[in-house]
Formats: structure tokens, sequence, C-alpha cells
């Protein structure tokens, strides 16, 4: 089975912080995606990578970056925390963007607050 | 601006009884659909995906249609017990995914 892995399920920063949220997926996908989500709006795409180094902005990039250094692993990151950033942010990992038979693998999520 | 509406934020049924769950969209035309559930403090996971030319997909006791020309999909769950209780998410495929808000589905005891 896929596993996606989020380094924390909580977390709780302050206003002004860098915040680094880190995903691992363990099936040499190619593609990965960060996600936020809040209640009554769905699933919100922020970044996803295709392969290595590369990234593309989602829906909602603004006060977000990204960084795929090695394929299995994908980080999104908050330059200046806003408390406009509390959320629940999702990863999520795809074999291939072609294969439009291959679901989604998710990760658990990483609920942050920012205080 | 597409548009993803998911019937309702909670339906509650009573067990046995089969749930009906309801997707529609405006202003796309997806390539498929998909459908995932996702329990409290979990990631969604998937369930079904269905093609722009299927008309109904089957898998246990789930059932989807997808009617292109309605531009609506439906999500059937038969014979619901509690353990069906969860957030299902509807998404569509075209370019990119985009999640439907998710319908919070209790089936009571």
């Amino acid at each position: 089975d896929v596993k996606v892995t989020q380094s924390s399920r909580y977390l709780v920063k302050r206003t002004g912080e860098k915040v680094f949220l880190e995903c691992v997926q363990d099936m040499d996908h190619e593609n990965m995606f960060w996600y936020r989500q809040d209640p009554g709006l769905g699933l919100r795409l922020i970044y996803f990578s295709y392969d290595v180094k590369m990234k593309e902005k989602g829906d909602i990039p603004e006060g977000y970056s990204v960084s795929r250094e090695k394929k299995e692993r994908f980080s999104l990151i908050l330059e200046s925390a806003s408390t406009n950033q509390t959320s629940m942010y999702l990863c999520a990992s795809i074999l291939e963007r072609g294969q439009v038979k291959q679901p989604q693998h998710f990760g658990d999520g990483t609920r942050l607050s920012i205080l | 601006s597409q548009k993803i509406e998911q019937n309702s934020e909670a339906l509650n049924i009573q067990e046995g009884k089969t749930a009906t769950l309801t997707c529609n969209y405006t202003n796309y035309s997806p390539a498929y659909l998909q459908w995932y559930r996702q329990d409290p403090g979990r990631g969604p996971v998937f369930l079904l995906l269905i093609r722009e030319n299927e008309k109904e997909k089957r898998k246990e006791r789930l059932k989807v249609t997808f009617d292109t020309t309605l531009k609506q999909s439906l999500f059937h769950i038969t014979a619901s017990q509690p353990a069906d209780s969860a957030t299902y998410l509807c998404v569509l495929y075209g370019q990119n995914f985009v999640f439907g808000p998710g319908t919070r589905l209790s089936v009571l005891p």
C-alpha cells in the first residue's frame, strides 16, 4: 500500500514565523500536491510538483512556497505565517498525471494553528 | 468560474436504507470524476472513479452514476451501516483536480 506521511499532525506557530510542513511518500510517485482544507470550501490546491525541482502554482499559492529536492519529499513553506493560514493541510501523491485511473493518495493532514 | 456543489452539508439516514449523495458542477467539462471518503482527522481515501463516457460504476455496496448532460453525479450506498458514516467528497478532473465541499453522512442505528 502507498504511504504518504506528513511530519506533524498538529502544529501551533506564531504570526510572522517561517513554517515548514513536510510530506514523504514511499511509492516513487512523480506527482505530489499540497492542499488546504477549510470548512465549506473543500480542498484547494496550493502547489503541485511533477518531478524533482519542478513546481507549479495551484489555485491559492499566495503566501506559500514549496521545495522538492528529492522525489519522495515535498515541503510546503509558509514564508511569514498569518492567522488566515490557520487550516488543515493535506499532502497527496499520484503515480503519473497521464494515468487517469490512478487515485490520489493522501496523508492524514497537519492541523496548523497560527496565533 | 468552475463550481462544484454537493447536495447538502449533512445527511442523516437510517441503517439499512440507501444513501444517495449528489454532486453538481457548472462551467466545467471533466474527463472523469472520483469519489473519496474522509473520516474525521484523516486524509481522504479513494473509493470510485467514473469516466465521462461511462454511465454507471459499481463496487460492492457502492454505485456511482455520471450524467454529463445534467452535469451531475450520484453516489449511492446501499444497505447502509453506521460504519459508512463519514464525509464523502466529489472530485472532478479536467486539467487539474477540483474538489467539492463534501457531504457529511451519518447512518443512524
